[in-house]
C-alpha cells in the first residue's frame, strides 16, 4: 500500500496562475481532507469530503476548490494563486466518517510558493 | 465552532526529564481528542486518541494523555524524553457528530543534551 500520495512535492507559482494539488489514497478511505500548515498557525482545515460526490468547507476555504469524483482522489485547485497561499499543504484520509473519527493518515505534503 | 489552544509554542527539556505539553479545547458536550506528532520534514502521525471511557489514554513511544472534562484539557505527558522525541506536537479535537477535525497551533519539543 502506498497510503496517501501527494503530488507535486514542491511547486512555485506566479501570482494569478492556477494549479491543482493532487491527492490519492489506496486504502479505500471514505473521508479525505486538505490542511495548510503555516508557521505559528498550526494546521488549518481547508476542505473535506465524507465520500465521493460530497465535499464541505473547513476553516479557511476561500481561494480553493475541491471535488471528489472517486473514492481514491481528492484534488485541491487554486484558481488564481496569491502570495497568501504560500504554505505547506497536507492531504489526510481516514477510513470512517461515522463518529468517532478514525485516525487520520497524512501524506508527505506539498510545499507551495506563490511569488 | 470548536477550537484548540496549545499554550506553549516551544518547550525545551533535558533528555531523560519528564515533559508535559498542554492542550485546552473549547467546551462541548461530547468531543474526541487527539495528539499527533510531526517529525522534521514529515507528515503527521497519530500518537494517541481519546474517544470515551478511561480518561487516561496511553499512546505510542511512551506518551500518555489525560482527559479532564471539567478543565476542558487534554495534556500530553512523557515521564522520560529521548532525543528522538524532538518534533512538533499537535493537539486536535472533533465534536461528536461533526466531521471536522480541528488542530491547535502546535508545540515544538526541544530535547537538550
Amino acid at each position: 500500500n502506498a497510503g496517501v500520495t501527494q503530488t507535486p512535492k514542491f511547486q512555485v507559482l506566479k501570482t494569478g496562475q492556477s494549479m491543482t494539488l493532487q491527492c490519492a489514497q489506496d486504502m479505500n478511505h471514505e473521508y479525505m481532507s486538505w490542511y495548510r500548515q503555516d508557521p505559528g498557525m498550526g494546521l488549518r482545515l481547508i476542505h473535506y469530503s465524507v465520500g465521493a460526490g460530497i465535499t464541505d468547507q473547513g476553516e479557511v476555504p476561500n481561494g480553493y476548490n475541491v471535488s471528489r469524483s472517486t473514492t481514491e482522489d481528492f484534488p485541491l485547485r487554486l484558481l488564481s494563486a496569491a502570495p497568501s497561499q504560500t504554505s505547506v499543504y497536507f492531504c489526510a484520509s481516514s477510513y470512517s466518517t461515522i463518529q468517532p473519527n478514525e485516525k487520520l493518515f497524512f501524506g508527505s505534503g506539498t510545499q507551495l510558493s506563490v511569488l | 465552532a470548536q477550537s484548540v489552544t496549545q499554550l506553549d509554542s516551544q518547550v525545551p527539556v533535558f533528555e531523560e526529564a519528564p515533559v508535559e505539553l498542554r492542550c485546552n479545547y473549547s467546551s462541548s458536550v461530547s468531543v474526541y481528542l487527539f495528539w499527533y506528532v510531526q517529525y522534521p520534514n514529515q507528515g503527521l502521525q497519530l500518537l494517541l486518541k481519546y474517544l470515551s471511557g478511561s480518561t487516561l489514554v496511553k499512546g505510542i513511544n511512551g506518551f500518555e494523555a489525560e482527559f479532564n472534562k471539567s478543565q476542558t484539557s487534554f495534556h500530553l505527558r512523557k515521564p522520560s524524553v529521548h532525543i528522538s522525541d524532538t518534533a512538533e506536537y499537535f493537539c486536535a479535537v472533533s465534536d461528536s457528530g461533526d466531521d471536522k477535525i480541528i488542530f491547535g497551533k502546535g508545540t515544538r519539543l526541544h530535547i537538550l543534551p
